[in-house]
């Protein structure tokens, strides 16, 4: 089974818009991380945030926010003000700590191609 | 940036031979990792690395063989290349600080098996 989902293959915004990026992941350890990053077109990965399970405040950074829910265990991501260099691959990701765990190992999504409009 | 490279960043090769991948970094960390990214399946981990001579499966391993003889590099083998081995693979290195920190990613190595 899947441990993270990103049911979005494919957003086309046009510049200006807010877009957000949904993230579904499954785990049952109590202690888990979470993350986004992003691919852009150059093919590098870029790592964007880290969040614990302990910590469901919502972050901001810029134009980019995070809202994480345990409740529905999700960890979406909006982009406010799209721009045409935000296109790229968004990847979230899921890291497990508890007992028997492999050590930090990373669970991606399929991905998000975003594509932003001029 | 964190100090990750991987060589060779390009490599086209035939059905049969033997490829091997190299991971370097500066950061000291004792977490190195492979991966491996396809079409439609994000990326996969290879095989990880916990310390010098200390590496276990990932969840595609079939194929691929890992060395860490030095803190600093990790090596991936494909013994006998196949066509479904072609792939962008990543590096990537972490730590551990009551749990498992960010992992940074090398820039990736494109591999194509004829």
């Amino acid at each position: 089974a899947q441990k993270v989902t990103q049911a979005q293959t494919e957003i086309s915004v046009v510049e200006k818009e807010d877009v957000t990026l949904d993230c579904v992941y499954e785990t049952r350890d109590t202690t888990y991380y979470l993350f986004w990053y992003k691919q852009p077109p150059s093919g590098e990965l870029v790592f964007l945030i880290r969040r614990n399970s302990f910590d469901e405040q919502n972050e901001i950074s810029g134009r980019y926010s995070w809202n994480f829910q345990k409740s529905t265990s999700s960890f979406n991501f909006t982009i406010t003000a799209s721009q045409v260099v935000d296109s790229a691959v968004y990847f979230c990701a899921l890291s497990e700590a508890g007992r028997g765990s492999t050590l930090g190992r990373l669970y991606f999504g399929r991905g998000t191609q975003l594509t932003v409009w001029p | 940036d964190a100090g990750i490279t991987q060589s060779p960043r390009h490599k086209v090769t035939e059905t049969g031979t033997p490829v091997t991948l190299r991971c370097h970094q500066t950061e000291n960390h004792r977490y190195m990792y492979w991966y491996r990214q396809d079409p439609g399946h994000g990326l996969r981990l290879i095989h990880y690395s916990y310390g010098v001579k200390d590496t276990d499966k990932g969840e595609v391993s079939d194929g691929y063989s890992v060395s860490r003889s030095k803190t600093e590099d990790f090596l991936l083998t494909l013994e006998s290349a196949t066509s479904s081995q072609t792939s962008v693979y990543f590096c990537a290195i972490s730590e551990w600080r009551e749990g498992p920190d960010t992992q940074y990613f090398g820039p990736g190595t494109r591999l194509t098996v004829l």
